[in-house]
């Protein structure tokens, strides 16, 4: 079946220093892939999504390459900061239904 | 601008006791589902719903009903609590159409002593 794996954390990281999460799907069809992510405390929250092969979705610093020959969906930031501390999401949508499926989250932490 | 709103925000259960989480979106969206997420485990979902009046089991179901009277409401009940249902719980809406994004509520932090 599909499924989401990324890259196990936590990943703690300077100020001002380069992310990468890895994110790697197995779906049948074109899934919709996403990045959301958690604060403390609260709900989780759209970050970027890409629909199809080879779009880049972006938002906030945030960069995500939908890679369909290497099956990945992997978040960059060129220069994290302090308030970018929080559990980030992979998930994907299963093509033709609105079922969801999430990895397991990446929890960075960013030091002043 | 509510979007998805879940009450209560925290509650203690006892063992057995029952109760219900109530859900409410005012995007008219068709699609909501709730979620449990657990330490190293991500967000597994319960059970979803296509529409008001039609609802079904996601992947782990055991313990929890729902019921979709509305487009807007989409209560979770606890038949009877157990230590295992200890998690935090979402629910959620997905509007429709290409790249159909999730919105979630806050969450409900659920402890069954």
């Amino acid at each position: 079946g599909d499924s989401v794996t990324q890259m196990e954390g936590p990943v703690t990281l300077s100020e001002e220093a380069f992310l990468t999460i890895n994110c790697t799907y197995t779906a049948t069809g074109y899934p919709s892939l996403f990045w959301y992510v958690q604060y403390p405390g609260e709900g989780l929250q759209l970050l970027l999504k890409a629909t199809k092969a080879d779009d880049k979705g972006s938002n906030k610093g945030f960069e995500a390459t939908y890679r369909k020959e290497t099956t990945s969906f992997h978040l960059e930031k060129g220069s994290v900061q302090v308030s970018d501390s929080a559990v980030y999401f992979c998930a994907l949508r299963v093509s033709g239904t609105y079922k969801y499926i999430f990895g397991t989250g990446t929890r960075l932490k960013v030091l002043a | 601008n509510a979007g998805v709103t879940q009450t209560p925000k925290f509650q203690v259960l006892k063992t057995g006791q029952s109760m219900t989480l109530q859900c409410a979106q005012d995007m008219n969206h068709e699609y909501m589902s709730w979620y449990r997420q657990d330490p190293g485990m991500g967000l597994r979902l319960i059970h979803y719903s296509v529409g008001a009046g039609i609802t079904d089991q996601g992947e782990v179901p055991n313990g929890y009903n729902v019921s979709r009277s509305t487009t807007e409401d989409f209560p979770l009940r606890l038949l009877s609590a157990a230590p295992s249902q200890t998690s935090v719980y979402f629910c959620a809406s997905t509007e429709s159409g290409p790249g159909n994004t999730i919105y979630f509520g806050e969450g409900s932090w659920l402890t069954v002593v």
